[in-house]
């Protein structure tokens, strides 16, 4: 699976929105771009994915660079429930059938009440 | 969605012995995950565990070490064999998607504390 590059740590003050970034220049055109958030002392849970076109869905936004080099999960209203760290995860479609996830060091989110 | 439940949650085990943690998934699925996730850092995989053949183990893993059971399509074990305190850490099970367009999902995860 394709490397991917997040910040290590990120603040957000509640209420705001949060844009997490996560740099991905090797992907391939069979990658999937997924985003998972592990709460603390929970394990990883699905978030958000897309392919090429930005995603919505009630948790969060995802917009995709027209060169799909880079993507940013966009949480529109952060609440202190959504302190967690976020991975940015390829999963290649080519793989299907091999679900095995690939995690990054991910981006601790932190929300500042 | 698949509901995954894990058992024990935590344990503490002295070095030298064995834990065996269980992973119970409430539908039938082809591939089973194991992942490790040591303090501070993000997960590994382990191995991945199919129904009916021997899993087959990541670099840096052994059957020997972390031997996995798979004896059917809704359950799995692996063992953490002659542990230790190296090997304290969380151990997850996941089970895969359906479908590229779905997601995976994750057990609560099993912390492990050798002394």
């Amino acid at each position: 699976d394709a490397k991917t590059t997040q910040p290590n740590s990120m603040e957000s003050n509640e209420e705001e929105p949060v844009h997490l970034p996560c740099n991905h220049s090797t992907i391939s055109g069979t990658d999937y771009i997924h985003w998972y958030r592990q709460l603390p002392s929970q394990g990883p849970e699905y978030v958000i994915h897309g392919l090429t076109s930005n995603v919505n869905n009630r948790m969060a936004s995802l917009a995709i660079a027209e060169d799909r080099k880079s993507s940013t999960l966009i949480l529109h209203r952060a609440t202190l429930r959504d302190a967690a760290v976020y991975y940015c995860i390829l999963r290649d479609i080519s793989n299907f059938g091999n679900e095995k996830l690939t995690f990054g060091t991910g981006t601790r989110l932190t929300i500042i009440p | 969605s698949a509901v995954i439940s894990q058992k024990p949650s935590r344990d503490i085990c002295q070095r030298g012995t064995s834990l065996t943690i269980q992973c119970q998934v409430d539908s039938q699925v082809t591939m089973m995950f194991w992942y490790r996730q040591q303090p501070g850092q993000s997960l590994t995989l382990i191995a991945t565990a199919n129904q009916g053949s021997e899993a087959t183990y990541e670099s840096g893993f052994v059957i020997d070490k972390f031997p996995i059971s798979r004896p059917n399509l809704t359950f799995s074990t692996l063992t953490v064999s002659n542990m230790s305190p190296e090997d304290s850490s969380i151990y997850l099970c996941s089970v895969g998607s359906a479908s590229m367009n779905t997601e995976a999902f994750f057990g609560q995860g099993t912390r492990l504390t050798v002394v």
